[in-house]
Protein backbone atom coordinates (compact mmCIF):
# COMPACT_ATOMS: atom_id res chain seq x y z
CA UNK A 1 0.00 0.00 0.00
CA UNK A 2 1.20 3.30 -0.55
CA UNK A 3 1.75 6.01 1.57
CA UNK A 4 2.61 9.53 1.60
CA UNK A 5 4.36 11.78 4.32
CA UNK A 6 4.99 15.30 3.94
CA UNK A 7 7.09 17.15 6.20
CA UNK A 8 7.46 19.66 8.00
CA UNK A 9 3.51 19.48 8.76
CA UNK A 10 3.31 23.29 9.14
CA UNK A 11 5.80 26.12 8.73
CA UNK A 12 5.65 29.99 9.31
CA UNK A 13 8.44 32.17 7.67
CA UNK A 14 8.86 36.00 6.87
CA UNK A 15 8.56 37.30 3.56
CA UNK A 16 11.01 36.50 0.80
CA UNK A 17 12.96 33.04 2.40
CA UNK A 18 13.16 30.75 -0.08
CA UNK A 19 11.25 27.43 1.00
CA UNK A 20 11.66 23.52 0.66
CA UNK A 21 8.37 21.15 1.49
CA UNK A 22 9.49 17.59 1.40
CA UNK A 23 7.03 14.81 -0.06
CA UNK A 24 8.17 11.06 0.52
CA UNK A 25 6.58 7.98 -0.55
CA UNK A 26 6.86 4.41 0.01
CA UNK A 27 6.27 2.82 -3.49
CA UNK A 28 8.71 3.77 -5.92
CA UNK A 29 6.38 2.42 -8.99
CA UNK A 30 4.76 5.27 -9.87
CA UNK A 31 3.50 6.76 -13.35
CA UNK A 32 3.49 10.39 -11.82
CA UNK A 33 3.69 13.09 -8.64
CA UNK A 34 1.51 16.29 -8.18
CA UNK A 35 2.09 19.04 -6.26
CA UNK A 36 -1.34 20.78 -5.10
CA UNK A 37 -2.45 24.00 -3.56
CA UNK A 38 -5.10 24.59 -0.92
CA UNK A 39 -6.67 27.65 0.14
CA UNK A 40 -9.10 27.45 2.94
CA UNK A 41 -12.14 25.91 2.08
CA UNK A 42 -11.08 25.78 -1.31
CA UNK A 43 -10.81 23.07 -3.46
CA UNK A 44 -7.02 21.75 -4.85
CA UNK A 45 -5.06 23.66 -7.44
CA UNK A 46 -2.52 21.92 -9.24
CA UNK A 47 0.86 23.27 -9.35
CA UNK A 48 3.19 20.93 -11.08
CA UNK A 49 3.03 17.38 -12.35
CA UNK A 50 6.03 15.43 -12.60
CA UNK A 51 6.06 12.07 -14.74
CA UNK A 52 8.23 9.13 -13.61
CA UNK A 53 10.44 9.03 -16.29
CA UNK A 54 11.09 13.52 -14.87
CA UNK A 55 13.80 14.49 -12.59
CA UNK A 56 12.13 18.41 -12.01
CA UNK A 57 9.43 21.07 -13.42
CA UNK A 58 9.31 24.73 -13.11
CA UNK A 59 6.53 27.41 -13.09
CA UNK A 60 7.50 30.90 -12.14
CA UNK A 61 8.93 30.95 -8.64
CA UNK A 62 8.40 26.67 -8.32
CA UNK A 63 10.02 24.45 -8.57
CA UNK A 64 9.75 20.61 -8.05
CA UNK A 65 12.18 17.49 -8.40
CA UNK A 66 11.54 13.95 -7.98
CA UNK A 67 13.75 11.12 -6.85
CA UNK A 68 11.81 8.12 -7.71
CA UNK A 69 14.35 5.79 -6.23
CA UNK A 70 14.04 7.01 -3.19
CA UNK A 71 11.05 7.84 -2.92
CA UNK A 72 11.24 11.58 -2.70
CA UNK A 73 9.84 14.83 -4.05
CA UNK A 74 10.66 18.26 -3.11
CA UNK A 75 8.89 21.47 -3.48
CA UNK A 76 10.80 24.92 -3.88
CA UNK A 77 9.68 27.92 -3.65
CA UNK A 78 11.50 31.11 -4.47
CA UNK A 79 11.11 34.43 -2.85
CA UNK A 80 8.09 33.46 -0.83
CA UNK A 81 5.18 36.12 -0.65
CA UNK A 82 2.21 36.48 1.07
CA UNK A 83 0.20 34.96 -1.21
CA UNK A 84 1.67 31.80 -1.50
CA UNK A 85 0.47 31.05 2.33
CA UNK A 86 -1.56 28.22 2.27
CA UNK A 87 -1.52 24.26 2.51
CA UNK A 88 0.89 22.43 -0.30
CA UNK A 89 0.30 18.50 -1.21
CA UNK A 90 1.85 16.40 -2.96
CA UNK A 91 -0.14 13.42 -3.97
CA UNK A 92 1.23 10.09 -6.10
CA UNK A 93 -0.27 7.80 -8.38
CA UNK A 94 0.88 4.08 -8.57
CA UNK A 95 1.19 1.95 -11.49
CA UNK A 96 -0.89 -1.10 -11.97
CA UNK A 97 -5.09 -1.13 -11.22
CA UNK A 98 -6.70 2.12 -11.15
CA UNK A 99 -5.26 5.46 -11.73
CA UNK A 100 -6.13 6.89 -8.07
CA UNK A 101 -3.89 9.21 -6.29
CA UNK A 102 -2.48 9.15 -2.81
CA UNK A 103 -2.31 11.78 -0.79
CA UNK A 104 0.10 13.64 2.08
CA UNK A 105 -1.42 15.00 4.32
CA UNK A 106 -0.13 18.59 3.25
CA UNK A 107 2.21 20.98 4.72
CA UNK A 108 0.05 24.48 6.23
CA UNK A 109 2.53 27.23 4.95
CA UNK A 110 2.32 31.08 6.46
CA UNK A 111 4.61 33.80 4.68
CA UNK A 112 4.41 36.33 7.03
CA UNK A 113 5.19 40.04 5.58
CA UNK B 1 -8.83 22.38 -21.06
CA UNK B 2 -10.46 20.42 -17.58
CA UNK B 3 -13.30 21.81 -16.21
CA UNK B 4 -15.54 20.48 -12.80
CA UNK B 5 -18.61 21.82 -11.66
CA UNK B 6 -19.61 20.83 -8.10
CA UNK B 7 -22.54 21.79 -5.97
CA UNK B 8 -23.31 23.30 -3.95
CA UNK B 9 -21.01 25.37 -2.21
CA UNK B 10 -22.50 24.39 1.18
CA UNK B 11 -24.73 22.50 2.88
CA UNK B 12 -26.37 22.49 5.96
CA UNK B 13 -28.67 19.51 6.39
CA UNK B 14 -30.52 17.71 9.64
CA UNK B 15 -29.43 13.90 10.82
CA UNK B 16 -31.33 11.51 8.79
CA UNK B 17 -31.91 13.19 5.93
CA UNK B 18 -30.96 12.49 1.70
CA UNK B 19 -28.20 13.83 0.41
CA UNK B 20 -27.10 14.46 -3.26
CA UNK B 21 -24.17 16.17 -3.77
CA UNK B 22 -23.19 16.47 -7.98
CA UNK B 23 -20.31 16.63 -9.73
CA UNK B 24 -19.64 17.58 -13.69
CA UNK B 25 -16.69 17.16 -16.03
CA UNK B 26 -16.15 19.61 -19.29
CA UNK B 27 -13.22 19.24 -21.51
CA UNK B 28 -12.68 15.82 -21.56
CA UNK B 29 -13.96 12.46 -22.20
CA UNK B 30 -14.11 9.21 -19.72
CA UNK B 31 -12.10 10.43 -17.47
CA UNK B 32 -11.68 8.56 -14.10
CA UNK B 33 -13.93 10.47 -11.19
CA UNK B 34 -13.39 9.90 -7.64
CA UNK B 35 -15.40 11.63 -4.37
CA UNK B 36 -12.98 12.52 -1.63
CA UNK B 37 -13.53 13.84 1.93
CA UNK B 38 -11.31 16.20 3.90
CA UNK B 39 -12.07 16.07 7.78
CA UNK B 40 -10.69 19.17 9.44
CA UNK B 41 -7.42 18.99 10.04
CA UNK B 42 -7.18 15.49 8.28
CA UNK B 43 -5.49 14.24 4.97
CA UNK B 44 -8.05 13.83 2.17
CA UNK B 45 -9.85 10.18 1.84
CA UNK B 46 -10.82 8.80 -1.00
CA UNK B 47 -14.67 7.55 -1.22
CA UNK B 48 -15.33 6.66 -4.13
CA UNK B 49 -14.23 5.89 -7.86
CA UNK B 50 -15.04 5.29 -11.20
CA UNK B 51 -13.91 4.37 -14.50
CA UNK B 52 -16.88 4.41 -16.15
CA UNK B 53 -20.73 4.74 -16.77
CA UNK B 54 -22.35 2.45 -14.23
CA UNK B 55 -18.60 1.35 -12.55
CA UNK B 56 -18.13 2.03 -9.05
CA UNK B 57 -15.65 1.82 -6.35
CA UNK B 58 -15.74 2.05 -2.65
CA UNK B 59 -13.00 2.46 -0.58
CA UNK B 60 -14.76 3.18 2.64
CA UNK B 61 -17.76 1.08 4.04
CA UNK B 62 -19.85 4.12 4.93
CA UNK B 63 -23.38 5.66 4.67
CA UNK B 64 -22.83 6.82 1.65
CA UNK B 65 -23.01 5.98 -1.92
CA UNK B 66 -21.88 6.96 -5.42
CA UNK B 67 -23.71 6.71 -9.48
CA UNK B 68 -22.37 7.57 -12.81
CA UNK B 69 -25.20 7.99 -14.88
CA UNK B 70 -23.61 9.72 -17.71
CA UNK B 71 -19.65 9.51 -18.86
CA UNK B 72 -18.82 13.23 -17.08
CA UNK B 73 -21.94 13.39 -13.83
CA UNK B 74 -20.63 11.72 -10.77
CA UNK B 75 -22.78 12.21 -7.79
CA UNK B 76 -22.25 11.52 -3.98
CA UNK B 77 -25.41 10.52 -1.59
CA UNK B 78 -26.89 9.03 1.40
CA UNK B 79 -30.14 8.13 2.05
CA UNK B 80 -29.91 9.54 5.70
CA UNK B 81 -27.16 11.33 7.14
CA UNK B 82 -25.16 10.86 10.34
CA UNK B 83 -23.27 13.56 12.56
CA UNK B 84 -19.89 11.65 11.09
CA UNK B 85 -20.61 12.88 7.07
CA UNK B 86 -19.72 16.33 8.19
CA UNK B 87 -16.88 17.46 6.13
CA UNK B 88 -15.44 18.73 2.69
CA UNK B 89 -16.34 16.89 -0.12
CA UNK B 90 -13.91 17.15 -3.33
CA UNK B 91 -14.79 15.52 -6.48
CA UNK B 92 -11.53 15.07 -8.55
CA UNK B 93 -10.84 14.20 -12.34
CA UNK B 94 -8.02 12.49 -14.04
CA UNK B 95 -8.12 12.03 -17.84
CA UNK B 96 -5.14 9.70 -17.99
CA UNK B 97 -1.61 8.52 -17.06
CA UNK B 98 0.24 11.25 -18.29
CA UNK B 99 -2.18 14.15 -17.45
CA UNK B 100 -3.05 16.14 -14.21
CA UNK B 101 -5.85 15.31 -12.21
CA UNK B 102 -8.22 18.50 -11.37
CA UNK B 103 -10.48 18.91 -8.38
CA UNK B 104 -13.67 20.80 -8.21
CA UNK B 105 -14.20 23.71 -5.50
CA UNK B 106 -15.63 21.68 -2.91
CA UNK B 107 -18.83 21.00 -1.02
CA UNK B 108 -18.84 21.65 2.84
CA UNK B 109 -21.47 19.55 4.37
CA UNK B 110 -22.76 20.06 7.62
CA UNK B 111 -24.80 18.05 9.56
CA UNK B 112 -26.70 18.91 12.63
Amino acid sequence: KQEVTQIPAALSVPEGENLVLNCSFTDSAIYNLQWFRQDPGKGLTSLLLIQSSQREQTSGRLNASLDKSSGRSTLYIAASQPGDSATYLCAVIRTGGSYIPTFGRGTSLIVHP
Amino acid sequence: SQTIHQWPATLVQPVGSPLSLECTVEGTSNPNLYWYRQAAGRGLQLLFYSVGIGQISSEVPQNLSASRPQDRQFILSSKKLLLSDSGFYLCACYAGRNTEAFFGQGTRLTVV
